[in-house]
């Protein structure tokens, strides 16, 4: 149980146009989802916290404008990589807990993103 | 603010040896300490967990980690390893006041385990 989602596996887009990444909790329901970004051997860095049918909260230096972050329902939620630029690629994961005060978080495989 | 430092980036080691990957914290308050692996081409997955009580904590696949608390680690062991523990693994903290349960994670120690 608790298997996590991610649709693309990876993605290459050209410079300028969005991409969108979604995460999915296929045999549980997820209160809360995050988003983390991972650069090539360097750890995982938390993007953004969302709460099913609430705003997105963003960690400090990430541009909410620029990822935006959707958690329509119990078992998705989408990232949209805005206006991509070639620093925008990297290594997208995500992870859901069961609600928000569940300690435990269960990883999707990621999303390599590549603008070009 | 919360941070985790792991000391090892790279660690090779035959099978059979003994594994030590070192986990250091800096947060003053109750923090609960997580130990996740990444095997090729897979997702992160949970190996084991501190909330409190016993300091030694296992988890699975033969492995263990000790929390002490004056020294802010968080320590990984396995007495033995197998040539499938060749993974990255990463040490990550949740602690202090702030909703959502937001782990901080380490760089991350890429493990090769030689037959």
């Amino acid at each position: 149980g608790a298997v996590v989602s991610q649709h693309p596996s990876w993605v290459i887009c050209k410079s300028g146009t969005s991409v969108k990444i979604e995460c999915r909790s296929l045999d549980f329901q997820a209160t809360t989802m995050f988003w983390y970004r991972q650069f090539p051997k360097q750890s995982l860095m938390l993007m953004a916290t969302s709460n099913e049918g609430s705003k997105a909260t963003y960690e400090q230096g990430v541009e909410k404008d620029k990822f935006l972050i959707n958690h329509a329902s119990l078992t998705l939620s989408t990232l949209t990589v805005t206006s991509a630029h070639p620093e925008d690629s990297s290594f997208y994961i995500c992870s859901a807990a069961r609600d928000r005060d569940s300690y435990e978080q269960y990883f999707g495989p990621g999303t390599r993103l590549t603008v070009t | 603010a919360q941070s985790v430092s792991q000391h090892n980036h790279h660690v090779i080691l035959s099978e059979a040896a003994s594994l030590e990957l070192g986990c250091n914290y800096s947060y003053g308050g109750t923090v609960n300490l997580f130990w996740y692996v990444q095997y090729p081409g897979q997702h992160l997955q949970l190996l084991l967990k501190y909330f409190s009580g016993d300091p030694l904590v296992k988890g699975i696949k033969g492995f263990e980690a000790e929390f002490i608390k004056s020294k802010f680690s968080f320590n990984l062991r396995k007495p033995s390893v197998q040539w499938s523990d060749t993974a990255e693994y990463f040490c990550a903290v949740k602690g202090g006041s702030g909703g959502y349960n937001k782990l901080i994670f380490g760089a991350g120690t890429r493990l090769a385990v030689h037959p």
